[in-house]
């Protein structure tokens, strides 16, 4: 079945620490492949996607994401957490030029001074 | 960039009432729109696709007759909770899909917090 797994719930990391948040896809073909951001009662934030060509993609407020074909995967990096960080993030898939788009069940990022 | 604009952000209504939830993109044609629903602590399900001049199309274990859907315009889609019951009380958002020559993209409204009393 098709499907997008992010198999963190919950991670705590503390302020200054890395961090990478995993996201897997089970698709046919390669999809459109996203981070989104909802903080608290807010909508959502696009931190970056990946179309095609370089496989490592640079977002906004320091985030990158390495697609892997080989692993099916697009995980989420920060050199640096800030606690500003702290929040929810959806990997997302597109396929067919959007006509499906879905999410991950979501990884709630806690950040310790 | 493009924007979508969702609105009410917020609604509170009584059991048996009808919410009507809109969707319009500002500046830019949609001929596709989605809307998802998030209940508390979890992710966003995509409840169906919405084409403009046509029927949505619904995701498995959507009921249709409960979550209308009309796209009736380029610009804006609306969907419509009918007989809302506690249990439908979510956070909803929906996105609209730009077609140009960049590319397709897909932004989402601020979504719609209703609560059903």
């Amino acid at each position: 079945a098709q499907s997008v797994t992010q198999p963190d719930i919950h991670i705590t990391v503390s302020e200054g620490a890395s961090l990478e948040l995993r996201c897997n896809y089970s698709y046919g073909a390669t999809p459109y492949l996203f981070w989104y951001v909802q903080s608290p009662g807010q909508g959502l934030q696009l931190l970056l996607k990946y179309f095609s060509g370089d496989t490592l993609v640079q977002g906004i407020k320091g985030f990158e994401a390495e697609f892997k074909r080989s692993q099916s995967s697009f995980n989420l990096r920060k050199p640096s957490v800030h606690w500003s960080d702290a929040a929810e993030y959806f990997c997302a898939v597109g396929l067919y030029n959007f006509n499906k788009f879905y999410f991950g069940s979501g990884t709630k990022l806690n950040v310790k001074p | 960039g493009a924007v979508v604009s969702q609105h009410p952000s917020w609604v509170i209504c009584k059991s048996g009432t009808s919410v009507k939830i809109e969707c319009r993109s500002l500046d830019f044609q949609a001929t596709t729109m989605f809307w998802y629903r998030q209940f508390p602590k979890q992710s966003l399900m995509l409840m169906a696709t919405s084409n403009e001049g046509s029927k949505a199309t619904y995701e498995q274990g959507v009921e249709k007759d409960k979550f209308l859907i009309n796209h009736a315009s380029l610009t804006l889609s609306t969907l419509t909770v009918t007989s809302a019951h506690p249990e439908d009380s979510s956070f909803y958002i929906c996105s609209a899909r730009e077609t140009g020559q960049a590319g397709e993209k897909l932004f989402f409204g601020s979504g719609t917090q209703l609560s059903v009393l």
